[in-house]
């Protein structure tokens, strides 16, 4: 298996430009959770989906963040618009049935906003 | 709400030395508990997990945790560090959603 997978690794643009990250999950988890990564807040849990249906969004910072599972195997996170405060290491994890079992992380999206 | 504590943000050991990296919890029911290990640009990797199957659970690479429920305590245990082991090390907390802590960057000097 490949692992989970985030696309792009890295993205740097401009404040106000809107932002995409994706992830995509290992084959047979339901569980899909978006965390956010920095050194002053360390590492945070934004959103997380269970079959597909958002199950906690307490973590979003705000309106301008999104997030939605189009599919079971895939999942998207907006910004917009983005801000330099949002430059971060934005993490996607999945796991089988919850967070009773372990999650497996992807390698994670660098993001730079200017 | 359950919640989880690391003790100590950073630890810094010899080549061989004992690795020590301290975790409490706080949950309601009987938790699942979990460490994590992350390596420079890469994401969080299990380590171990304690379902309560036994309270001391071996892990990869030589680590294990020992579960203490008197204590509230998961520590994270090494008898031999290497400087592979330097990285960043979470512990975690389940008992309905999973909680991580703030993490202990562990280095490792030669």
């Amino acid at each position: 298996d490949a692992g989970v997978i985030q696309s792009p690794r890295h993205e740097v643009t401009e404040m106000g430009q809107e932002v995409t990250l994706r992830c995509k999950l290992i084959s047979g988890h339901n569980s899909l959770f978006w965390y956010r990564q920095t050194m002053m807040r360390g590492l945070e849990l934004l959103i997380y989906f269970n079959n597909n249906v958002p199950i906690d969004d307490s973590g979003m910072p705000e309106d301008r963040f999104s997030a939605k599972m189009p599919n079971a195997s895939f999942s998207t996170l907006k910004i917009q618009p983005s801000e330099p405060r949002d430059s971060a290491v934005y993490f996607c994890a999945s796991s089988f049935q919850s967070s009773y079992n372990e999650q497996f992380f992807g390698p994670g999206t660098r993001l730079t906003v200017l | 709400a359950q919640s989880v504590t690391q003790l100590g943000s950073h630890v810094s050991v010899s080549e061989g030395a004992l690795v020590l990296l301290r975790c409490n919890y706080s949950s309601s029911v009987p938790p699942y508990l979990f460490w994590y290990v992350q390596y420079p640009n890469q994401g969080l990797q299990l380590l171990l997990k304690y379902t309560s199957a036994a309270t001391l659970v071996k892990g990869i690479n030589g680590f294990e945790a020992e579960f203490k429920k008197s204590e509230t305590s998961f520590h994270l245990t090494k008898p031999s560090a290497h400087m592979s082991d330097a990285a960043e090390y979470f512990c975690a907390v389940s008992d309905n959603d999973m909680r991580f802590g703030a993490g202990t960057r562990l280095t490792v000097k030669p």
